[in-house]
C-alpha cells in the first residue's frame, strides 16, 4: 500500500528547533518529487519545501534559511529540519508526493500523509 | 510568485444541483513541456487534502465522474454536476508549473 506517515510534531518554544520525519511505503522517495505542505489552524494550504529526484531543493521564502529538507534513501524517509521557529510556523505539516508527469496524477500532489502538528508557543 | 485566486460561483448549494468553483492564476500555467500543471484538491473536515483533478481536466483514480475540470492559460473551473452530501469541504486549486508552488485560498462548499 502506498502511504506516507509523518512524525515529530510537538509543542516547541519560539526560537527552538524540531525535525519532522515522513516514512514512505509502497514507492521510493528518491525516485519522486517530494514536498512538505503546511496548514495553519483554520487557514489555507501553504507549500513549504520540495526535494526533487535529482536532489535539488526548493523553499518558500517564509522558511528559507530556517528550514532544511532532506531524505534518507536507505530508510525511504523524508525529513524537514526546522530551526528558529516562530509562532507563525504553527501548523499541521503534511508530507506529500508529487506524481510523475506522465502517469496518473501527472505533476500533482497525489499522496498525502495524515499530517503532524507543530505548535510554536511559550 | 504565481498568485492563485478562487471564487465560488454559487453558494450554498442545494443537494443534487450543480456547483462551480473558479480559479485564476496571475500568470500562465503553461509549462515549457506544454503541459499545464493545474490541479484541484478536496479537503473534507478533519482530513488531509485529496487529489481530484490534475493537468486541468484529468480525474484522478477513484474520483466520481460528477467532478470535472476545464480551462486554459490562467482561467480554470471545477464543476460538480450534482452535489452530494459527501462533497462538503474546502476545495483548493494549486499550480505545480513553477516554484514556489502555490495554492488558492480555498473555497468552502456548503449545502443548503
Amino acid at each position: 500500500e502506498v502511504q506516507l506517515v509523518e512524525t515529530g510534531g510537538n509543542l516547541i518554544q519560539p526560537g527552538g528547533s524540531l525535525r519532522l520525519s515522513c516514512a514512505a511505503s509502497g514507492f521510493i522517495v528518491s525516485s519522486d518529487y517530494m514536498s512538505w505542505v503546511r496548514q495553519a489552524p483554520g487557514k489555507a494550504l501553504e507549500w513549504v519545501s520540495a526535494i526533487l529526484d535529482d536532489g535539488t531543493k526548493h523553499y518558500a521564502d517564509s522558511v528559507k534559511g530556517r528550514f532544511t529538507i532532506s531524505r534518507d534513501n536507505f530508510k525511504n524517509t523524508l525529513y524537514l529540519q526546522m530551526s528558529s521557529l516562530r509562532a507563525d510556523d504553527t501548523a499541521v505539516y503534511y508530507c506529500v508526493r508529487e506524481a510523475a508527469v506522465a502517469g496518473q496524477g501527472g505533476g500533482a500532489f497525489d499522496i498525502w500523509g495524515q499530517g503532524t502538528m507543530v505548535t510554536v508557543s511559550s | 510568485d504565481i498568485v492563485m485566486t478562487q471564487t465560488l460561483l454559487s453558494s450554498p448549494v442545494t443537494l443534487g444541483q450543480p456547483a462551480s468553483i473558479s480559479c485564476r492564476s496571475s500568470q500562465s500555467l503553461v509549462h515549457s513541456d506544454r503541459n499545464t500543471y493545474l490541479s484541484w484538491l478536496q479537503q473534507r473536515p478533519g482530513q488531509p487534502p485529496r487529489l481530484l483533478i490534475y493537468k486541468i481536466s484529468n480525474r484522478f483514480s477513484g474520483v466520481p465522474d460528477r467532478f470535472s475540470g476545464s480551462g486554459a492559460g490562467t482561467d480554470f473551473t471545477l464543476k460538480i454536476s450534482r452535489v452530494e452530501a459527501e462533497d462538503v469541504g474546502v476545495y483548493y486549486c494549486m499550480q505545480t508549473t513553477q516554484f514556489p508552488y502555490t495554492f488558492g485560498q480555498g473555497t468552502k462548499l456548503e449545502i443548503k
